[in-house]
């Protein structure tokens, strides 16, 4: 079974507007942590936000919030107030077990978000 | 320099050349990655070092060889690689051991790899 899920290949959204970008998980660890990067046409990997098993509140950064349903198993990206630059694909990862002990980062096969003008 | 440089962007070679691969972090990072995205598939997580110890290799080919002389630089020479070996090859840092929960890997922009 895949650890990662990303259901939606691709996505467009207009610009100002908000997009949520799916992701579910599978563990059985219960500790652990799901991370969402963003990679443009250039190929590096952007870190955006991280959300901890064990935090109570939903991660928030500028722009990016993290929609956490720990009963779900899913970790759901929502941007707000889309812009240009969002163009590109994102990434749910995954890393499992104690800090320290499991350094691998399993990542879903990724969604491309397309911003229109 | 800033963050995680690789070197360089982009490779071609034949099945029969050697080659290495570059990473160098200044992030003061304890912890560096090597990754495989290849087309279509989910990035793959090659090898890991840890206070320049290998700690993980996940099934990896020997015709891929990792290097880490200290915990700033990282290499990946490679020798007699295959077509599907082609691929995009990105190096990550991370700061390990620093408290609860993980923290976030750092990745540089990647090597373009052909193989012809």
């Amino acid at each position: 079974a895949q650890k990662i899920t990303q259901t939606q290949p691709g996505m467009f959204v207009q610009e100002k507007e908000a997009v949520t970008l799916d992701c579910t998980y599978d563990t059985s660890d219960p500790s652990y942590g799901l991370f969402w990067y963003k990679q443009p046409s250039s190929g590096e990997m952007i870190f955006l936000i991280y959300q901890g098993s064990y935090d109570q509140q939903n991660a928030t950064e500028g722009r990016y919030s993290l929609n956490f349903q720990k009963a779900r198993k899913s970790a759901n990206l929502v941007i707000s107030a889309s812009q240009l630059g969002d163009s590109a694909m994102y990434f749910c990862a995954m890393r499992e077990g104690s800090g320290g002990s499991n350094y691998k980062l399993t990542f879903g096969k990724g969604t491309l978000l397309t911003v229109n003008p | 320099e800033t963050g995680v440089t690789q070197t360089p962007r982009h490779l071609v070679m034949g099945m029969t050349n050697k080659k290495s691969l570059k990473c160098e972090q200044h992030l003061g990072h304890n912890a560096m990655y090597w990754y495989k995205q290849s087309a279509k598939k989910p990035l793959e997580l090659m090898f890991v070092y840890n206070f320049k110890e290998q700690t993980e290799n996940n099934s990896v080919p020997s015709r891929f060889s990792p290097e880490c002389p200290n915990s700033s630089h990282l290499f990946l020479h490679l020798h007699t690689l295959q077509p599907e070996d082609s691929a995009l090859y990105l190096c990550a840092s991370s700061q390990e051991g620093s408290g609860e929960g993980y923290n976030e890997q750092f990745f540089g922009p990647g090597t373009r790899l052909t193989v012809l």
